[in-house]
């Protein structure tokens, strides 16, 4: 299996402009999850997924963020607009939904939001 | 107070000697724990977990758990230049909530 699938690896953008990031999760993992990493909040849960269906939603920061996962192979997070403090490294994780829960990270995509 | 607390370190501990890396959590209702490694620039990767009280051994790994206290600890034996990382103590009740992490160095 490739693992979990990140892309763009490196985002550069301006402020104002969308940003769409893309993860494609292990084949037959049913959870996905978004992460923020930054040196001063650490690793933080933005929303994570259950068979497609949004679960939890109440670490997205802001109306700015949104992420939709219109299929089991496929999921997106959304920033419009990006701010500078947007800028982290975004981390997409799958895991199967039953067991032992353990998350398999993507590589991640550096966003900076100049 | 912060679900899951770790202390950022640097821990520095000399090769061969044992590194204990300590995580305290909030919430009494959590089920599983686990210790994850990321090494700087890269992801983070699962090392251990542990859902009962106790001690649970991996290889030079072991992690202790203490659901009265509320605590979660992790050793690593023999430490080697290649454990130098941070490690991330994470805790699930219905979402999995991680700490920010203790970075350690291991002195060769």
């Amino acid at each position: 299996d490739a693992g979990v699938i990140q892309s763009p690896r490196h985002e550069v953008t301006e402020m104002g402009q969308e940003v769409t990031l893309r993860c494609k999760p292990i084949s037959g993992h049913n959870s996905l999850f978004w992460y923020r990493q930054t040196m001063m909040r650490g690793l933080e849960l933005l929303i994570y997924f259950n068979n497609n269906v949004p679960i939890d939603d109440s670490g997205m920061p802001e109306d700015r963020f949104s992420a939709k996962m219109p299929n089991a192979s496929f999921s997106t997070l959304k920033i419009q607009p990006s701010e500078p403090r947007d800028s982290a490294v975004y981390f997409c994780a799958s895991s199967p939904l039953s067991g032992a829960n353990v998350l398999t990270f993507g590589a991640g995509s550096r966003l900076t939001v100049l | 107070q912060k679900e899951v607390e770790q202390n950022s370190g640097p821990l520095s501990v000399p090769e061969g000697a044992i590194a204990s890396l300590n995580c305290t959590y909030s919430d009494r209702g959590s089920q599983s724990f686990f210790w994850y490694r990321q090494y700087s620039g890269k992801s983070p990767e699962l090392i251990m977990s542990i859902y009962s009280n106790g001690d649970k051994e991996d290889g030079r790994f072991t992690a202790q758990l203490n659901k009265a206290s509320q605590y979660v600890s992790l050793l690593i034996r023999d430490s080697q230049p290649s454990d130098s990382a941070t490690y991330l103590c994470a805790v699930m009740r219905d979402k999995i909530i991680f700490g920010k992490g203790t970075r350690l160095h291991i002195l060769p």
